[in-house]
């Protein structure tokens, strides 16, 4: 069993739909959470960093993190075709910066 | 201007040559990592420099040998190159050794 599971997807929402991202883990030691968008042919672009449990919003972006259940969740309202990307969920320790990322989940966006 | 550069994009070559990757970052971070992404879109850490040190290197063949001149490059070479080492390899880098992670685009890498 992989220490970060996240669905591949694809999951497809019609245009100004809430898409709804998870990622559970195995290792309680994690502490930084990260939300990655990743387009075809690019690098993965930071979208929420967050720090042990709550949730953060940025924009049409919320990020949960529920470290009691090891799942963390990511909201994106008001989805448009441009949100149609690869996204990875990541995380780290309290020692070092060594990222475990998930395999990611594809979501496209249909106008 | 971009933040975090690889040259080359893309790299195709034959098994057992030798090849590199460079990486810069004009962030002014400290720390600097290499990635493998594999065929399944996984991330996977392969080394980790901070202030030109190296802080992490996971189980990576010795084939693999990074290098950080000074702390806005880190590149890395491969020796003897193999078919399994055909991946995308992404070059990030953070503000210290806790703050989050900035990618390149990678340098796609084809073994023939």
């Amino acid at each position: 069993q992989k220490e970060v599971e996240q669905d591949p997807g694809p999951l497809s929402v019609p245009e100004g739909a809430i898409v709804s991202l998870n990622c559970t883990y195995s290792n309680s030691a994690f502490q930084y959470f990260m939300w990655y968008r990743q387009y075809s042919r690019k690098g993965p672009e930071l979208l929420m960093y967050t720090y042990s449990s709550g949730n953060k919003e940025d924009g049409r972006f919320t990020a949960q993190v529920d470290k009691s259940s090891k799942y963390i969740s990511l909201f994106i309202r008001d989805s448009q075709p441009s949100d149609s990307a690869t996204y990875l969920c990541a995380m780290s320790g309290a020692a070092g910066n060594k990222l475990t990322f998930g395999g990611g989940t594809r979501v496209l966006v249909k106008p | 201007d971009t933040a975090v550069s690889q040259t080359p994009k893309y790299l195709v070559t034959q098994m057992g040559n030798d090849k590199s990757i460079k990486c810069e970052q004009n962030l002014g971070h400290d720390t600097m990592y290499w990635y493998k992404q594999d065929s399944k879109k996984f991330l996977k850490i392969m080394f980790s420099y901070n202030n030109k040190e190296l802080i992490i290197n996971e189980t990576v063949p010795n084939r693999f040998s990074p290098k950080s001149p000074d702390k806005a490059h880190l590149n890395l070479h491969i020796n003897s190159l193999e078919l399994g080492d055909s991946a995308v390899y992404f070059c990030a880098s953070s503000q210290d050794i806790s703050g989050p992670q900035h990618f390149g685009d990678g340098t796609r890498l084809s073994i023939l």
